[in-house]
């Protein structure tokens, strides 16, 4: 069974350009994750979409930052225009059931650096 | 909300002692308490996790303990080996917002 893929895993743009990261994940599993690591300190949540439906944005920094998962399957993450605090790295976590105490899969990450 | 910290951000031990993380929690409502291994290049694996009804759960070398009165929980790693050279995290959450709020992570390093 494949795992969470992100695309792609690394990507370097100037700062006011738009850049977009794709999360798949895994088959059958109604609820997808964004989160991003900033500079080495912790993981951070960002949203969280069941099916395809944003269950909880709380934790997107700002509306240059846009997520989209068209028909419940992969799922977009945009950031237009990009600024230089948005360098870091982001994960993508699928978990196939509703309830608390779901074991999140993780993707291995899209690098971001903006310049 | 819920904020979670972490300690130490560095560990170096040697090959064979054992390794001790902890870390500390703020929201009572938290009930999950999973710990993820980042090694490098890959992302975050699920190792161990302990829900709020279990004060102890133990994987072969890796134990995870949890004090839900003073809000604190450990991981604990037996007889480390140079594979167990990695970022650690560990993460909290609750029935009602299953997002996972992470602590700032810990480097261990197991010297040969």
């Amino acid at each position: 069974e494949a795992g969470v893929t992100q695309f792609p895993s690394h990507s370097v743009i100037e700062k006011g350009q738009t850049v977009t990261l794709r999360c798949d994940p895994i088959s059958g599993h109604d609820n997808l994750y964004w989160y991003r690591r900033v500079m080495g300190k912790e993981i951070k949540f960002l949203l969280h979409f069941v099916k395809e439906s944003k269950q909880d944005e709380s934790g997107m920094p700002n509306n240059r930052f846009l997520a989209e998962r068209t028909g419940g399957t992969y799922s977009t993450l945009k950031v237009q225009p990009a600024e230089l605090e948005d360098s870091g790295v982001y994960f993508c976590a699928s978990s196939p059931e509703q309830g608390a105490g779901t074991e999140a899969f993780f993707g291995q990450g899209t690098r971001l650096t903006v310049v | 909300g819920e904020n979670v910290e972490q300690h130490p951000s560095t560990l170096s031990v040697q090959e064979g002692d054992s390794a001790v993380i902890k870390c500390t929690y703020s929201d009572s409502a938290s009930n999950y308490f999973p710990w993820y291994k980042q090694e490098l290049g890959k992302g975050p694996q699920l190792i161990i996790d302990i829900r709020s009804n279990v004060g102890e759960k133990k994987d072969q070398r890796i134990a995870v303990t949890l004090n839900k009165t003073a809000k604190h929980f450990s991981l604990h790693i037996t007889e480390t080996q140079p594979e167990d050279s990695a970022v650690y995290f560990c993460a909290a959450s609750n029935t009602g917002r299953r997002a996972l709020t992470f602590g700032s992570g810990t480097r261990l390093q197991v010297q040969p």
